[in-house]
């Protein structure tokens, strides 16, 4: 069991440009999941998918994010035109559809300059 | 939508001794109670869980509970020991408004055990 790994742990990057990153799941999980964390709070839910199936999006996901997971396997988050704002640590779970548990990920921490 | 009010924000207790920490949640709907555990630089941990038809689990130094009718369910750690030291995150699995589920977190409690 390798668990959830996510690329890369850290991006600083200028304001404005865009980025992108990855989410590899427990292998046998269906459902993923992309939160966001920022300092001293918990993780907020952006977006969950079943296989490739984007089934929901909180609010928080304004147009300049967009996620995918086009196998079904590993999933993307882009942020495009990013703000400082955007600065926080994006968190991947993964579960199994028929379960509760979520299992995240290290993180990625993004930071915009 | 779901709130998860969180307290305390921080807790400092002496080695061996026990830890409580507290959640409440608005919606009557959520029926999954999970706890996470984060250390510095990592992804939360999952620790332990509760769903809505129990009122009480344990796991070795760690239990949990919860009473539904007063929305409030609380984590407990007994003799607690420094590497127990972290912050620590109660979620509720609420229903948005598509009617699909999503986990909604309380604000995060830093526990640190003193030697």
């Amino acid at each position: 069991d390798t668990g959830v790994s996510q690329n890369p742990r850290h991006k600083i990057t200028k304001r404005g440009q865009n980025v992108t990153f990855r989410c590899d799941p427990i292998s046998e999980h269906n459902r993923l999941y992309w939160y966001r964390q920022t300092l001293g709070q918990g993780p907020e839910f952006l977006t969950y998918f079943q296989n490739e199936a984007q089934l929901e999006k909180s609010r928080l996901l304004s147009d300049r994010f967009s996620a995918e997971r086009p196998k079904g396997s590993f999933s993307t988050l882009e942020i495009q035109r990013t703000e400082q704002g955007d600065s926080a640590m994006y968190l991947c779970a993964s579960s199994w559809a028929g379960n509760y548990e979520q299992y995240f990920g290290p993180g990625t921490r993004l930071t915009v300059t | 939508g779901e709130n998860v009010e969180q307290h305390p924000s921080t807790l400092s207790v002496q080695e061996g001794d026990s830890a409580v920490i507290k959640c409440t949640y608005s919606d009557s709907a959520s029926n999954y109670f999970p706890w996470y555990k984060q250390e510095l630089g990592k992804g939360p941990q999952l620790i332990i869980d509760i769903r809505s038809n129990v009122g009480e689990k344990k796991d070795q130094r760690i239990a949990v509970t919860l009473n539904k009718t007063a929305k409030h369910f609380s984590l407990h750690i007994t003799e607690t020991q420094p590497e127990d030291s972290a912050v620590y995150f109660c979620a509720a699995s609420s229903v948005m408004d598509t009617g699909r589920r999503a986990l909604t977190f309380g604000s995060g409690t830093r526990l640190q055990v003193q030697p």
